[in-house]
């Protein structure tokens, strides 16, 4: 079975730092590009970062660049996402989930199809 | 960062009626959008890929189309499951972006 699980979160005070894991199982990790998304309580989606199956490429939010960030373990078959200097807006369930790929006519399409149960990250003093 | 503006922000419908969401890029995104429902304290489920791809095991009342900067949701016959939040999500380019959702409720 496919399966992602998130850990790691928990209450910070502002300025604080955070590491949160999400542990892949049931498919070939590496294979496989890989992305966090939150939710603030009570708000819609929020994207924030993704990584390529190799790791060498990375992407960010607006909101988190050069604060967050995302990296992996692939002999570990682990994703990371590393939070510093948080804020309160940064109060969020994070998910991660596995981007799959499917081929189109003339190119790739691509979608969250796997997702963990979250992990809850508090922000406040 | 492209904008994705999702519409209406809420519906209230019966089973059976049939239910359609909008969702409008900033910019062309060729048909790189994605469809993902959310129940309350679950994590989002994908439903539609590449715009119109039904992701296997989502049922068939689900159908999505559109293509550019303007994209559909249809729900042909809603069920009593299928009340729930849907979010929208631009695949095209970084930083993805999703809508800010459409909640389904019972009326």
């Amino acid at each position: 079975e496919v399966q992602l699980l998130e850990s790691g979160g928990g209450l910070v005070q502002p300025g604080g730092s955070l590491r949160l894991s999400c542990a892949a199982s049931g498919f070939t990790f590496s294979s496989y590009a890989m992305s966090w998304v939150r939710q603030a309580p009570g708000k819609g989606l929020e994207w924030v970062s993704a990584i390529s199956g190799s790791g060498g490429s990375t992407y960010y939010a607006d909101s988190v660049k050069g604060r967050f960030t995302i990296s992996r373990d692939n002999s570990k078959n682990t994703l990371y996402l590393q939070m510093n200097r948080l804020r309160a807006e940064d109060t969020a369930v994070y998910y991660c989930a596995k981007i799959e790929q499917w081929r189109g006519t003339h190119y790739y399409y691509y979608g969250l199809d796997v997702w963990g149960q979250g992990t809850t990250v508090t922000v406040s003093s | 960062a492209i904008q994705m503006t999702q519409s209406p922000s809420s519906l209230s419908a019966s089973v059976g009626d049939r239910v359609t969401i909008t969702c409008r890029a900033s910019q062309g995104i060729r048909n790189d959008l994605g469809w993902y429902q959310q129940k309350p304290g679950k994590a989002p489920k994908l439903l539609i890929y590449g715009a119109s791809s039904l992701q296997s095991g989502v049922p068939s009342r689900f159908s999505g189309s559109g293509s550019g900067t303007d994209f559909t949701l249809t729900i042909s016959s809603l069920q009593p499951e299928d009340f729930a939040t849907y979010y929208c999500l631009q695949d095209y380019i970084y930083p993805r972006t999703f809508g800010q959702g459409t909640k389904v409720e019972i009326k």
